[in-house]
């Protein structure tokens, strides 16, 4: 069955740390992956999407991801992170069928 | 640069009553949707529309739900008799020449239903 694991429901990091959001995908196929990110009220905002080419990915925001077929992983990447980048990040895969399907979220809280 | 845009941006409703969520699609795109997210949880897959049909639909798109383009630019959900279960957040998207291409969202509408 198609579907996104996000394992991670809440992470917390300081201002100026290293940032990793888990995402793992269940896909027959070569999948098609997006990040996108949610502040608190606001609609999806991509931040960055995979198709097919290199499995690193840059996106908006100083962002990237790098796909990894083997481990069924599409993680999200930031150097240093800044407080402005507190939201919620959903994973999503394309299922072939019309629709995305949706990771149940990562919550990213950054302390100051 | 084009967007999504929906209407109302709230929405208040007494159970039981009909509403009806606007979006306007980017305007060269094909393929339209409706996907929803209850507080707190994640973005769910509602309903998918293509050559004014429905493409898809999800189990929880029933009977109580309706989309329509009734012109060239507005693409609508309707939601019949409302339950306090439908209280969420209406996210309308679009996307391009394939159904693949990456779909664009709108802000969403934030649906209450009292």
């Amino acid at each position: 069955a198609q579907s996104v694991t996000q394992p991670d429901i809440h992470i917390t990091v300081s201002e100026g740390a290293s940032l990793e959001l888990r995402c793992n995908y269940s896909y027959g196929a070569t999948p098609y992956l997006f990040w996108y990110v949610q502040s608190p009220g606001q609609g999806l905002q991509l931040l960055l999407k995979y198709f097919s080419g290199d499995t690193l990915v840059q996106g908006i925001k100083g962002f990237e991801a790098e796909f990894k077929r083997s481990q069924s992983s599409f993680n999200l990447r930031k150097p240093s992170v800044h407080w402005s980048d507190a939201a919620e990040y959903f994973c999503a895969l394309y299922s072939g069928t019309y629709k995305y399907i949706f990771g149940t979220g990562t919550r990213l809280k950054v302390l100051a | 640069e084009p967007e999504v845009t929906q209407t109302p941006s709230h929405q208040v409703t007494q159970m039981g009553q009909e509403v009806i969520l606007r979006c306007v699609p980017i305007s060269n795109h094909l393929y339209f949707y409706w996907y929803r997210q209850i507080l707190g949880q994640k973005v769910e897959f509602l309903v998918s529309f293509y050559n004014n049909e429905i493409s898809e639909k999800s189990e929880i798109f029933d009977d109580q739900f309706s989309v329509e383009r009734p012109d060239g630019s507005n693409f609508t959900l309707k939601i019949r008799s409302t339950k306090l279960e439908d209280s969420a957040m209406y996210f309308c998207a679009s996307s391009g020449s394939g159904a693949y291409n990456e779909q664009f969202f709108g802000p969403g509408t934030r649906l209450t239903v009292l």
